[in-house]
């Protein structure tokens, strides 16, 4: 039972490199979403998805790309790295609609550093 | 918009004495919450959730919440702490009208002292 898996756990990049967080979850959630972690700032949403095809900006978008061409994936890019982007990421996933399973699913997290 | 509040950075207890996390929201609609648990180096657990019904919530490791609407809170409790209850804490929340993003609050870190 995988759950949500994200690769890589760590990483650095130099100023100005590219590069993609991967995210997968196996529970046939339709709703997807990035969150970054940093020291005081407690988790703040980047980019979401509710279903294959549609995304929208959260709270923190800038920097930040995001496609969703198939309900299992939802990778986040970075596609000219800067120091403010160190931090924590977090893919996140769950179920859409009103009901009983409405928390949200946590992958282990992305650790990445920008030099 | 939806908001969190958490108004202790850290908080500290006793082993053996009851602890109390504190969390307010703001919300537009009606308010699904959330209390998840973070331990050093690993993603975000879920704890509990109010959806709807009992305001007094039950979930993992003997934690239990209560939602007061009047007050917009959403306090996380346990009776007797432990010295594994020693975490970071965040309360979370979502609009069950909008049914889009779920949103965090700072955290707060859970020192239990032996």
């Amino acid at each position: 039972n995988a759950g949500v898996t994200q690769t890589p756990k760590f990483q650095v990049l130099k100023t100005g490199q590219s590069m993609t967080l991967q995210c997968a979850q196996d529970m046939n959630h339709e709703y997807m979403s990035w969150y970054r972690q940093d020291p005081g700032m407690g988790l703040r949403l980047i980019h979401y998805s509710v279903g294959a095809g549609i995304t929208d900006q959260g709270e923190v978008p800038n920097g930040y790309n995001v496609s969703r061409s198939t309900t299992e994936d939802f990778p986040l890019r970075l596609l000219s790295a800067a120091p403010s982007q160190t931090s924590v990421y977090f893919c996140a996933s769950r179920n859409r609609g009103l009901g009983a399973n409405a928390e949200a699913f946590f992958g282990q997290g992305t650790r990445l550093t920008v030099v | 918009a939806q908001s969190v509040a958490q108004p202790e950075d850290q908080v500290n207890v006793a082993e053996g004495n009851p602890l109390t996390v504190k969390c307010t929201y703001s919300v537009s609609g009606n308010p699904y919450l959330f209390w998840y648990v973070q331990y050093p180096n690993r993603g975000l657990q879920f704890l509990l959730k109010y959806i709807t019904g009992d305001n007094l919530v039950k979930g993992s490791y003997g934690f239990e919440a209560e939602f007061n609407k009047s007050q917009t809170s959403f306090h996380l409790k346990k009776p007797s702490a432990l010295v594994s209850d020693s975490a970071l804490y965040f309360c979370a929340v979502r609009d069950w009208v909008r049914d889009d993003k779920i949103i965090f609050g700072k955290g707060t870190r859970l020192h239990i002292l032996p």
